[in-house]
């Protein structure tokens, strides 16, 4: 069965700090990898996505991911976060012969000055 | 574009009445999605359309909740009657084609007295 598992429900990290967040997921094809992030009171937008080709996929805001296939991950990084990275931040699968995307439960960041 | 828009953004009613939620999906998308979110389970799938026909419905929790796509530019998700575990944030979405990248509005927040 097709899932995603984001297993920090919540983390802390300081300004400035790196950050990356968990992602595996289950899938029995190539999946189609997205990273959504949702502010308070707003829906979520698209960070990036991979569905093929280079495994470290560039996004908005400073953020970048990196497709695993050996071990079902596709983490999302950032070198030095900054105040207004707070918020939660989903990960989410689909592929051929699928037309919904699986979510995961959401990584909740929050950000210390 | 505008991107995707739904109206109301807030709504408050009475237990038993009976609420409705709009969208407008960009323009040009062929796939329409409703998602519900709530803290206890996160975000939710309720029904989807392709180029206006409703594919699946599966998510949707009762007889209560219906929806309909008369047209490509516009839905409703119907709740009638209303029940105070219908509160959550409602969210409607778009995409193109597969693979889905969809686009979000920022949700109509449903609060039933």
């Amino acid at each position: 069965a097709q899932s995603v598992t984001q297993p920090d429900i919540h983390i802390t990290v300081s300004e400035g700090a790196s950050l990356e967040l968990r992602c595996n997921y289950s899938y029995g094809a190539t999946p189609y990898l997205f990273w959504y992030v949702q502010s308070p009171g707003q829906g979520l937008q698209l960070l990036l996505k991979y569905f093929s080709g280079d495994t470290l996929v560039q996004g908005i805001k400073g953020f970048e991911a990196e497709f695993k296939r050996s071990q079902s991950s596709f983490n999302l990084r950032k070198p030095s976060v900054h105040w207004s990275d707070a918020a939660e931040y989903f990960c989410a699968v689909g592929g051929p012969g699928t037309d919904k995307l699986i979510f995961g439960t959401g990584t909740r960041l929050q950000v210390f000055p | 574009d505008a991107g995707v828009i739904q109206s109301p953004r807030h709504e408050v009613t009475e237990m038993g009445q009976e609420v409705t939620l709009r969208c407008k999906p960009i323009s040009g998308h062929d796939y329409l999605f409703w998602y519900r979110q709530t803290m206890m389970r996160g975000l939710e799938l309720l029904i989807y359309f392709n180029n206006n026909v409703p594919i699946d419905d599966s998510g949707m929790p009762e007889d209560r909740f219906s929806a309909k796509m008369p047209n490509a530019s516009f839905s409703t998700l119907k709740i009638q009657p209303s029940e105070p575990r219908d509160s959550a944030v409602y969210f409607c979405a778009s995409s193109i084609g597969i693979p889905h990248e969809q686009y979000f509005g920022p949700g109509t927040r449903l609060t039933v007295t």
